[in-house]
């Protein structure tokens, strides 16, 4: 069974800085990787995923993502934050063939003006 | 736009009491999900659906059961309320593709059972 690492539970940054959301994850098999993102009082809507091809993914709003298979690990990078950056931030893998996503314990990003 | 919306933002029930929570989506999606969030566990996964009338058992569903009669309507119903059932539900659906393609999110539903 796969499972979801999110090292950090809270990440607070300076507006305009550079931010580095961690994620690993642990599974057997070749995974589907996913960033959602939840603004204050709304369901989630997907950041970015990686199904196959090039490491490196972008995603909406400027975000993007790096998989790295050695370390196992999918962390989401911005180089620059926005006060409307300020949600929680889930990643979630996928076994191949798999229906179901397995979702991290999420990050809440702060952004300091 | 793909949406799904969930019947209530806020519920708030008794113990003991029957609850449902009815999704609605509007893109034709054979796959549904019901997902709970609590803070500092993510979301868990309930049960899901892959088409009208199938179901199957997600990661925690004891308490809870489903319904799938449309194939837009997805319904988690909590036969019997309890205090730790008190969370947010969030549903989800996505094309057939299944994970290759987006889950959809609705807005939630926060449930508080007194």
């Amino acid at each position: 069974a796969q499972s979801v690492t999110q090292l950090d539970s809270q990440v607070p940054v300076f507006e305009e800085a550079p931010v580095e959301l961690r994620c690993n994850y642990s599974s057997s098999v070749s995974v589907y990787l996913f960033w959602y993102v939840q603004y204050p009082n709304q369901g989630l809507q997907l950041l970015l995923k990686y199904l196959s091809g090039s490491t490196l993914v972008k995603g909406i709003n400027g975000f993007e993502a790096e998989f790295n298979k050695s370390q196992t690990s999918f962390h989401l990078r911005k180089p620059s934050v926005h006060i409307s950056d300020t949600a929680e931030y889930f990643c979630a893998v996928s076994d191949f063939g798999n229906e179901k996503l397995t979702f991290g314990t999420g990050t809440r990003l702060t952004i300091i003006p | 736009d793909v949406k799904v919306t969930q019947s209530s933002r806020y519920l708030v029930k008794r113990t003991g009491e029957k609850v449902f929570l009815e999704c609605v989506q509007d893109m034709d999606h054979e796959n549904m999900f019901w997902y709970r969030q609590d803070p500092g566990l993510g979301l868990r996964l309930i049960y899901f659906s892959y088409d009208v009338k199938m179901k199957e058992k997600g990661d925690i569903p004891e308490g809870y059961s489903v319904s799938r009669e449309k194939k837009e309507r997805f319904s988690l119903i909590l036969e019997s309320a309890s205090t730790n059932q008190t969370s947010m539900y969030l549903c989800a659906s996505s094309s057939p593709g299944g994970l290759r393609d987006t889950q959809y999110f609705g807005p939630g539903t926060r449930l508080t059972v007194l």
